[in-house]
């Protein structure tokens, strides 16, 4: 499977800034995607990150709030936008390699945020 | 109704038990079905992609019932280290590939 990696792993901010979460694939990829996890809750898709176009966000998700960039088969970039307490969360990115037709999904390290 | 409900946790089991997780899920048009794992803190990890004729790997074993929409997973003869949390994780397909996940089952392994 692809090596992922995310940067930051983790953050403290404070209400009403912004950060940016970068994952880097080692190798090309297919489909890359933003997911959220909420604190003792299971994983839920924020939207798909589409390589040189919009990205496609879920019910619920907004690209006001959560701008996503592609710019190429490796990389994508999620910003947190005017943070609040309700978006501390752990953000993982994941990627589908292509390799296998059962799109088997990966996930990065994810990045640990904490609103305060 | 949840899209993928799972077995409520936590599990509590000596070493050497066989134990089984039970997940349902409400789309009848759903492709690819997965057992991830993940542990305290850490990312999903992908155990086991589940297949229509049912598959094994090692200890091991999930199963499909698609006319049930049902899926199982089996560990047999489990581990210290099988303590994580196991989550039934449904792929519609036609979405390309959005994943929609369970709550999770915890399972802790007792020495």
């Amino acid at each position: 499977s692809a090596v992922i990696s995310q940067k930051p792993s983790r953050d403290i901010c404070q209400r009403g800034t912004s950060l940016t979460i970068q994952c880097q694939v080692d190798s090309q990829v297919t489909m890359m995607f933003w997911y959220r996890q909420q604190p003792g809750q299971s994983l839920t898709l924020i939207a798909t990150a589409n390589q040189g176009s919009e990205a496609t966000y879920e019910s619920g998700f907004v690209i006001d709030k959560f701008p996503i960039s592609r710019p190429n088969l490796t990389f994508s970039t999620l910003t947190v936008s005017n943070m609040s307490p309700e978006d501390s969360s752990i953000y993982l990115c994941s990627v589908v390699t292509g390799t296998r037709s059962y799109n088997e999904q990966f996930f990065g390290p994810g990045t640990r945020l904490t609103v305060l | 109704r949840k899209e993928v409900e799972q077995d409520p946790g936590p599990f509590n089991v000596p070493e050497g038990a066989t134990v089984a997780f039970n997940c349902t899920y409400s789309n009848s048009a759903s492709q690819s079905f997965f057992w991830y794992r993940q542990d305290c803190r850490k990312e999903p990890k992908l155990l086991m992609s589940v297949y229509s004729s049912g598959n094994e790997d090692g200890r091991f074993t999930a199963q499909l019932n698609r006319a049930s929409q049902y899926i199982s997973l089996l560990i047999r003869d489990s581990k210290l280290s099988d303590s994580a949390t196991y989550l039934c994780v449904v792929n519609l397909g036609s979405q390309g590939g959005k994943l929609i996940f369970g709550q999770g089952t915890e399972l802790s392994v007792k020495p």
